[in-house]
């Protein structure tokens, strides 16, 4: 089976503008969590979609939004942009949620935002 | 909210030597305690985990413990190689698995 599968892997944006990150998961898989990595905070969770449906969020502010299509792809959107928001954004598959299935993720969409 | 601490940030061993490294978490209600390896530009890789209703857990030359009372679990590898040399992350949840907590990772670096 393929990988998990995130969309670009490389983006640079500036303050103020806004961006779609992609994720396919593993064919199967119907949840997807999505984390951000910084060398500061860590790996924090952003949230997770099962079945098109938002079921947990993390200490996010609202600019990050996110949402899950019927075939279970996932895109995350993060809008005005600021310098804090420059990370590796990581989503993460698993075949069901509230399981303690495997989450298998992918490598990442590297964001740099001047 | 839940709270994972992981020690020591960097550890450096020689090639065949054994390295451990340990987590507590804050909450009492997680029960679900993975641990991930990352390799430089990929995403974390699960490597073994392990649940509360389980003391210890093995899988070749990695074991996770597990203490519930004191609220802390380790990872110990054995015969280190140098393909072990990676960042290492604990983390914690609750039953459903959701929202991992976790660690802020230990550089692992297996010197030949």
């Amino acid at each position: 089976k393929a990988g998990v599968t995130q969309t670009p892997r490389y983006l640079i944006k500036t303050r103020g503008q806004q961006v779609t990150l992609s994720c396919s998961p593993i064919s199967g898989h119907r949840s997807v969590s999505w984390y951000q990595q910084t060398p500061g905070q860590g790996l924090q969770f952003l949230f997770e979609y099962f079945s098109e449906t938002q079921r947990n969020k993390g200490n996010f502010p609202g600019r990050f939004s996110g949402r899950q299509f019927s075939n279970s792809r996932s895109e995350m959107n993060v809008s005005t942009l600021e310098l804090g928001d420059s990370a590796l954004y990581l989503c993460a598959s698993r075949p069901l949620a509230g399981t303690t299935d495997t989450q298998y993720f992918g490598p990442g969409t590297r964001l740099t935002v001047l | 909210g839940e709270n994972v601490e992981q020690h020591p940030s960097t550890l450096s061993v020689q090639e065949g030597d054994s390295a451990v490294i340990k987590c507590t978490y804050s909450d009492s209600a997680s029960n679900y305690f993975p641990w991930y390896k990352q390799e430089l530009g990929k995403g974390p890789q699960l490597i073994i985990d392990i649940r509360s209703n389980v003391g210890e857990k093995k899988d070749q030359r990695i074991a996770v413990t597990l203490n519930k009372t004191a609220k802390h679990f380790s990872l110990h590898i054995t015969e280190t190689q140098p393909e072990d040399s990676a960042v290492y992350f604990c983390a914690a949840s609750g039953s459903s698995g959701d929202k991992l907590t976790f660690g802020t990772g230990t550089r692992l670096a297996v010197r030949p």
